[in-house]
């Protein structure tokens, strides 16, 4: 089956600093990834498409030069969270679209649990 | 605009009685429509998707989901609960002509032995 990996699972961070994580899908090539955001006991919410060779497409509300988003091969997309404050602190999920055509399946990875103290 | 409502926050069944979680959508287009399961720890699974075929939809663990039109709902249905189906269920509608995924807000399921 199709496998999306994150790293890292869990990270803690100081308010102030910048924290990378990066989505990787292992046995396929993603031309296409999402990054997701989910607060406690709440749903996702799709912050940007990430495309391979191009820049990021974000969605309305969400700070493009807060959360900094490159896909740089076929295989990986990171999203940099910059200048983190406490309200940043979330559970970040990725997406790796298989196929490239329209209606293809995410396939889902296991999620980062981002903490800014 | 596409949405989907997730009528129960919240679902307990007993260990091998019927599971029914309910989700209802509203769209100007021919929905695609998945259900999504999240167990902890764990990236979130695909169970099934409606996309324009057969109104019922065979998933993966026994779970199905029947898309009714007239209705506009897409409920998840499972004959037999087992305990490893405890776990958050989101509905999930894919953006008019996009691969974006909107979510809905989530059912818990718990499962009693």
């Amino acid at each position: 089956g199709a496998v999306v990996s994150q790293h890292p699972s869990w990270v803690i961070c100081k308010s102030g600093t910048s924290v990378k994580i990066e989505c990787r899908s292992l046995d396929f090539q993603a031309t296409t990834m999402f990054w997701y955001r989910q607060f406690p006991k709440q749903s996702l919410m799709l912050m940007a498409t990430s495309n391979e060779g191009s820049k990021a497409t974000y969605e309305q509300g969400v700070e493009k030069d807060k959360f900094l988003i490159n896909h740089a091969s076929l295989t990986l997309s990171t999203l940099t969270v910059t200048s983190a404050h406490p309200e940043d602190s979330s559970f970040y999920i990725c997406s790796a679209l298989r196929g490239g055509g329209r209606l293809d399946t995410q396939y889902f990875g296991p999620g980062t649990r981002l903490t800014v103290l | 605009a596409q949405s989907v409502t997730q009528l129960d926050s919240h679902v307990s069944v007993s260990e091998g009685t019927p599971v029914l979680l309910r989700c209802n959508y509203s769209s100007s287009y021919s929905p695609s429509l998945f259900w999504y399961v999240q167990h902890p720890n764990k990236g979130l699974q695909l169970l099934l998707k409606y996309t324009s075929a057969a109104t019922l939809v065979k998933g993966i663990n026994g779970f199905e989901a029947e898309f009714k039109k007239s209705e506009t709902s897409f409920h998840l249905t499972k004959p037999s609960a087992h305990m490893s189906d405890a776990a958050e269920y989101f509905c999930v509608v894919s953006l008019y002509n996009t691969d974006k995924l909107i979510f809905g807000t989530g059912t818990r399921l718990q499962v009693f032995p």
